[in-house]
This record gives C-alpha cells, structure tokens and sequence, in this order.
C-alpha cells in the first residue's frame, strides 16, 4: 500500500527560529494534506496540495507539493509557542477518502 | 456547522472486558466516517472507514470491529480487550468522496487504557 515518510521525528527550536518537516513517497501521489495536533488535542486540517509544484501560504506557515509529487514540505518561519505539536502530512487514496499518514514531526518551541 | 462527538473521553478497561467506543457527527449527510487508533508519540493508524450504513471495511486484522447502525452514528467494539489495545481513539468524518479528496474532521478522541 500506500506509504509516506516523514521527517524529523523530533524537531527542538528555539522561539523565533525556523522549522521545517519534509515527507517523502516513493510512489506518485495524487494530493498531499497536512494537519496539525496539539499536545493532548486531535488533528487538525491545515491544507490540502493536489498540483505539481504548488506552493501555499498561510500566515507564517508555507506549504510546498514536489513537482514529481513524490514529496511535500511544511516551512514554519520564525516559530511562535503557539506552534508546538505534531504535523502530520497525510496522502490521500484512490478509493473512499482513505488517507496515509506520516508518523509525524512532534515540534517544541523553547521561549 | 457540523460538529463531531466522541464518548467517552477517557476509559480505563481490565484485560478482557468488552469495549464500546461511540462517534456521531452533526450537520451532514452521507458522510465518510473513519477509526483511527493512535499510539503514544506515534502516528494515526486506520483501523475501520465506512462509506454508508451497514458498510463497513477494516484496514487491519485486528480484535476490534466496528458498526455504522445510523447515517451519523459510527461505533467501535470489541469482545475481549487486549493490553495492546490501548491507545487514543480518534473518529473522522469527511464529505463523501467519489473523485474528489476532501479533508477529515477529527472528534476529541477516547484515550482507552487496558489493565
């Protein structure tokens, strides 16, 4: 089946510096999602990637889709406390809107 | 607005017991429903999705089952709880999906320890 890679693992950062997790497929995927989970939370949508090469930007966060869409990156700039928690990316399937997801990159922000 | 419920939030089962895990979702129809279990520091692993009532697949062979007896309602069980069932519980719902990949709504999940 189906599956992604994800890295890190862990990322430590001090407040104010930049963090970045990439996830890698062997296969061609056809979109890539990504979410977010606070420390005792659940997941949360963040964005959702289909086109070769697509860059999307929310506020301090920036989203890329390889333009082979074999992989995917998540730039955080300039990290906040606010930030902390696991992201996961997510590859969507071909049938019923399963998803794969990454193990995660748990991120802690040092103020 | 839709809205996702999971109950209960937390469960402390003994070796053994039965389990019963409940989701319902609020403001849709027909949606995709999904079980994931999540491992401590680890990632999501789906375990059951279900694209309409009655239909339910399993993604892994395992000892739990799930059942969608309502359109919003969506339950996870099992006979007898394993120490390697424990784990955080999490449900998803999705608009229905034929070609079009939408985005999973999380509930608050069930962290379900087994003794």
């Amino acid at each position: 089946g189906q599956q992604v890679m994800q890295i890190p693992q862990y990322q430590h950062v001090q407040e104010g510096e930049d963090f970045t997790t990439y996830c890698n497929s062997s296969t061609t995927l056809s979109n890539i999602q990504w979410y977010k989970q606070r420390p005792g939370g659940h997941p949360v949508f963040l964005i959702q990637l289909v086109k070769s090469g697509e860059v999307k930007k929310q506020k301090r966060l920036t989203f890329q889709f390889g333009e082979a869409k074999k992989n995917s990156s998540l730039h955080i700039t300039a990290t906040q406390t606010t930030d902390v928690g696991t992201y996961f990316c997510a590859a969507g399937g071909t049938s019923y809107g399963k998803l794969t997801f990454g193990q995660g990159t748990i991120l802690t922000v040092h103020p | 607005s839709q809205t996702i419920h999971q109950w209960p939030a937390t469960l402390v089962q003994p070796v053994g017991s039965p389990l019963s895990l409940e989701c319902t979702v609020e403001g849709t129809s027909n949606p995709n429903l999904y079980w994931y279990r999540q491992a401590a520091g680890r990632g999501l692993q789906l375990l059951f999705y279900s694209v309409g009532i009655g239909q339910i697949s399993s993604e892994v062979p395992q000892n739990l089952s799930a059942s969608r007896p309502q359109d919003r309602q969506f339950i996870l069980s099992s006979k007898k709880l394993l120490l390697s069932d424990s784990g955080f519980y999490l449900c998803a719902w999705s608009e229905l999906q034929t070609h079009t990949i939408y985005e999973q709504y999380f509930g608050p999940g069930t962290r379900l320890t087994v003794t």
